[in-house]
């Protein structure tokens, strides 16, 4: 079957660094994805990583280890508007596309 | 550059009455279109996805049915509501095996 966990919730201060930890099983992998969602919006791409291996991209890295199907997504310098759910979803190849499996997202919290 | 659209942007519906939301894509061909619905406090949920005209995949049993009478058209459509299909419907499109572009979403609650 697939599971895909994160924690439902996280609070960190403004300026501070964050780790949002994704685990999964699933029963194909062709890469992971992290999005981020403010409340009543659609989700937006932060980033994809599909070898072993940090991805840095500004202010946010994905970090992948395949052989223990565990990502985690870092944000530094954190600001206010970086408050948001962060999805993780694996995609599972399915006939000339991707079907993404996404977990129940984390809310982060920035205070100041 | 390539665009998404789905409307309408909210709806509220009673139970038993039939449901259409229409996405349709802009500046791309042959796009890959997906259903998701999200309900409150709950991850995306895969509903439907289209690798073309005509194919359609159903991921997930329900009184919900979608249809692509159109390359870059996707509709999402129901006979009769239930009250647990309330939620927030998002479009996606993405191209092969690439990221998925989402629209603005469509929030549907049933009475």
């Amino acid at each position: 079957g697939q599971n895909i966990d994160q924690p439902t919730e996280m609070t960190a201060t403004e300026g501070a660094i964050v780790q949002i930890n994704c685990t999964y099983q699933t029963s194909g992998f062709n890469g992971l994805f992290w999005y981020q969602q403010h409340a009543g919006e659609a989700p937006t791409f932060l980033s994809y990583n599909v070898l072993d291996g940090l991805e840095e991209k500004g202010r946010f890295s994905s970090f992948l280890s395949r052989s223990k199907g565990y990502s985690y997504l870092l944000l530094k310098e954190l600001q206010m508007k970086d408050s948001a759910s962060y999805l993780c979803a694996v995609a599972d190849y399915g006939g000339a596309t991707n079907k993404l499996i996404f977990g129940t997202g984390t809310l982060l919290a920035v205070q100041p | 550059s390539q665009t998404i659209h789905q409307w309408p942007a909210t709806l509220v519906q009673p139970v038993g009455s039939p449901l259409s939301l229409e996405c349709t894509v802009e500046g791309t061909s042959n796009p890959n279109l997906y259903w998701y619905r999200q309900a409150a406090g709950r991850g995306l949920q895969l509903l439907f996805y289209s690798v073309g005209i005509g194919q359609i995949s159903s991921e997930v049993p329900q009184n919900l049915s979608a249809s692509r009478p159109q390359d870059r058209q996707f509709i999402l459509s129901s006979k009769k509501l239930l009250l647990s299909d309330s939620g927030f419907y998002l479009c996606a499109w993405s191209r092969g095996l690439g990221e998925l572009f989402f629209g603005e979403g469509s929030r549907l609650t049933v009475l």
